[in-house]
């Protein structure tokens, strides 16, 4: 069966510090395909990143990376010199046929 | 330009009074989900369709039905909405299986029941 857990329920930080939300997953299929999401107080879903199995290259994008790991089934995602409109909620989830989603993570960052 | 297009993006119905929540594509992608949010929850699978083959998760309530009458549109249908059924509804499509998927989500539609 297909699992993501994020086991941070809620992280605040002060604004410019790193910080990193782990997700961990379980899967038997050999081909799927990870993702991060923000939302926001306004409910909607935002794509931050997709990862397929085949790729374990690490991503940074602008304040974001992400790294993959498929020995221990993780993929965290880090926020460097974080800032105040990072605040949101962070879904890690997991697609081979259907999205399963982890619980989320609710990071307030503080002025 | 938006690729899912939910309509409306908030919708007040009353308790027992059967209401659809629509959603649309721009894309022509062949997989289409629904989801539901509560507050404070992850999003949780209701349906989704590949092409026209619907599949319903075990443990979706049989007050909700969808249709999608063609690739562009779906329509979650809540039968007679209890106050438990306040929440967020996510719409998404995926392309397809194998190496190239995306998966987008439309902007939801919060509904409240009263």
């Amino acid at each position: 069966a297909q699992k993501v857990t994020q086991a941070q329920t809620e992280i605040s930080v002060v604004e410019k510090e790193d910080v990193t939300l782990d997700c961990v997953y379980e899967t038997r299929d050999t081909t799927y395909y990870l993702f991060w999401y923000k939302q926001p107080p306004s409910g909607e879903l935002v794509f931050l990143i997709r990862r397929n199995s085949f790729d374990e290259q690490n991503e940074i994008s602008g304040r974001y990376s992400w790294n993959f790991q498929k020995s221990t089934s993780s993929f965290n995602f880090t926020i460097t010199a974080s800032q105040v409109v990072d605040s949101a909620v962070y879904f890690c989830a997991l697609r081979d046929d259907k999205i399963i989603f982890g619980k989320g993570t609710r990071l307030h960052i503080l002025p | 330009d938006a690729m899912v297009i939910q309509n409306p993006r908030y919708q007040v119905t009353q308790f027992g009074k059967p209401v659809t929540l629509s959603c649309s594509q721009t894309l022509n992608h062949n997989v289409m989900y629904w989801y539901q949010q509560k507050s404070s929850q992850a999003p949780k699978l209701l349906f989704h369709y590949y092409d026209k083959d619907f599949n319903n998760e075990a443990d979706t309530p049989d007050n909700f039905q969808s249709r999608r009458p063609n690739t562009s549109f779906c329509f979650l249908d809540i039968r007679s909405p209890g106050l438990g059924d306040a929440a967020m509804y996510l719409c998404a499509i995926a392309s397809g299986v194998g190496i190239r998927l995306e998966a987008f989500f439309g902007q939801g539609t919060r509904l409240t029941v009263v």
